[in-house]
């Protein structure tokens, strides 16, 4: 089966460490996202990337930091730099050509404490 | 800057129809797409329009209008399960989307 897995569900760290969140795809499409979720909140866009070896930052990419060495893979680092942590993050994916169109693995959820 | 503005929360009825608005504030503007989200759950597509217009997907139809910044989402003979989160979300450009704060929809018996 085709999607997109993100791994773990649930990851709890302390203040002051970086945290790298895993986000994997077998669709082959060339575009990955990520996008943090707060309570009540709409999707706000991190990161993404396009083709393999360059991404652009989206609307919040303050503290946090990406690399695509591989089509299927687009890791996510929260850096001790962000300031408020602890959200639902979530990764998704689409044909270049229909960015209107994402698919959206389930999620993980980060608590820094 | 970019704003898209939706109702925080609609209740309706098993089986009747619901409408969800949105209104957008964007530069780029290339299309409107619909996304339905579950408690703790990942969004998943629902429509996309990029002209003026109707499009339906069995239950669940979407329109824009493009002169008046504004589009919604129809959902029709609502089930218990259609109770979830709603987002609307804008195409600004050719590479990514900017998302609404969402709408809950909750469906009472």
């Amino acid at each position: 089966d085709g999607g997109i897995t993100q791994s773990p569900k649930y990851l709890f760290r302390k203040e002051g460490q970086n945290v790298t969140l895993s986000c994997e795809q077998n669709l082959n499409h060339d575009a990955m996202y990520w996008y943090r979720q707060d309570p009540g909140q709409g999707l706000r866009l991190i990161y993404y990337s396009q083709i393999v070896n360059d991404f652009q930052k989206g609307d919040i990419a303050e503290g946090y930091s990406v690399s695509r060495e591989k089509k299927e893979s687009f890791p996510l680092t929260v850096t001790s730099a962000q300031k408020n942590p602890t959200a639902f993050y979530l990764c998704a994916s689409s044909i270049s050509e229909a960015p209107h169109e994402q698919y959206f693995g389930p999620g993980t959820r980060l608590t820094v404490t | 800057g970019q704003s898209l503005e939706q109702p925080s929360e609609v209740t309706a009825v098993e089986g009747a129809i619901v409408q969800i608005n949105c209104t957008y504030q964007t530069s780029g503007f290339y299309g409107l797409s619909w996304y339905q989200q579950h408690d703790g759950g990942a969004p998943t597509f629902l429509s996309y329009n990029a002209l003026d217009g109707l499009e339906e997907t069995g239950r669940f139809s979407s329109f824009l209008s493009r002169s008046d910044s504004y589009g919604y989402l129809l959902l029709q003979e609502l089930q218990m399960k259609d109770s979830a989160s709603y987002f609307c979300a804008s195409q600004t450009g050719a590479n990514n989307l900017f998302f609404g704060t969402g709408t809950r929809l909750t469906v009472i018996p």
